[in-house]
């Protein structure tokens, strides 16, 4: 059965430039999910998206944006990167209250 | 801030012994899941309980909630080496968003 794929898998950026991750939720998953997860800690949320609308914002820095296409496909988008933004970043989709699927995550490494 | 607090933060274990992770919350929940994670890879999803069940099993695993408490419980019996891997609950608050909360987790490593 077809997972949440994210790209990349390892990502690895200077400080002040930007990254786009991506996320594809599984077919006919109406919403999806992005965490944070630093090392050693555990996962953060930063925003959901619902049929392409945004649906919740948790901690997100201002310099972080995201979206989700017409294809339900999401990009999270960061810009002026910071060494603390240095983390595992993973993506979730759900077709409801249950049943959250995430993928592998994408690392990212500023240096 | 946080919803879900694990306890232990790391547990130690022999091959073939129990191994008991706790996690409290602090708000209404319509469920509450566990996850394992594998040292710095994916989240696997390994069990959900609902806020009007008690207790659920799954294979060697088991389950239980206490509403009351504002607490859960996972067990893994008989555990085995492969079982080595970080555990997280996490909570979906009830009435809020349809976002998960994660704890920050019980590293468990069974020795062989």
């Amino acid at each position: 059965a077809a997972g949440v794929i994210q790209s990349p898998r390892h990502l690895i950026k200077e400080k002040r430039e930007t990254a786009t991750l991506k996320c594809y939720p599984i077919p006919r998953h109406d919403t999806v999910y992005w965490y944070q997860q630093g090392p050693g800690q555990d996962p953060q949320f930063l925003i959901s998206f619902y049929e392409k609308m945004q649906s919740d914002k948790g901690s997100i820095p201002d310099r972080f944006s995201a979206q989700q296409f017409s294809d339900y496909h999401s990009e999270l988008n960061m810009s002026s990167l910071e060494l603390g933004d240095s983390a595992l970043y993973f993506c979730a989709s759900s077709p409801g209250l249950a049943g959250y699927t995430f993928g592998s995550g994408t690392r990212l490494t500023v240096v | 801030s946080q919803q879900g607090e694990e306890d232990p933060q790391a547990l130690s274990i022999q091959e073939g012994e129990n191994a008991t992770m706790n996690c409290s919350y602090k708000t209404s929940i319509n469920n509450l899941q566990w996850y394992r994670q594998n040292s710095g890879r994916g989240l696997v999803h390994l069990i959900l309980i609902r806020s009007n069940e008690r207790e659920k099993h799954s294979g060697r695993l088991r389950v239980t909630l206490d509403t009351s408490k504002k607490s859960s419980s996972l067990l893994i019996t008989a555990s085995r080496a492969a079982d080595t891997a970080s555990y997280f609950c996490a909570t979906l608050t009830q009435g809020g968003s349809e976002k998960l909360v994660f704890g920050k987790g019980t590293k468990l490593t069974v020795n062989p």
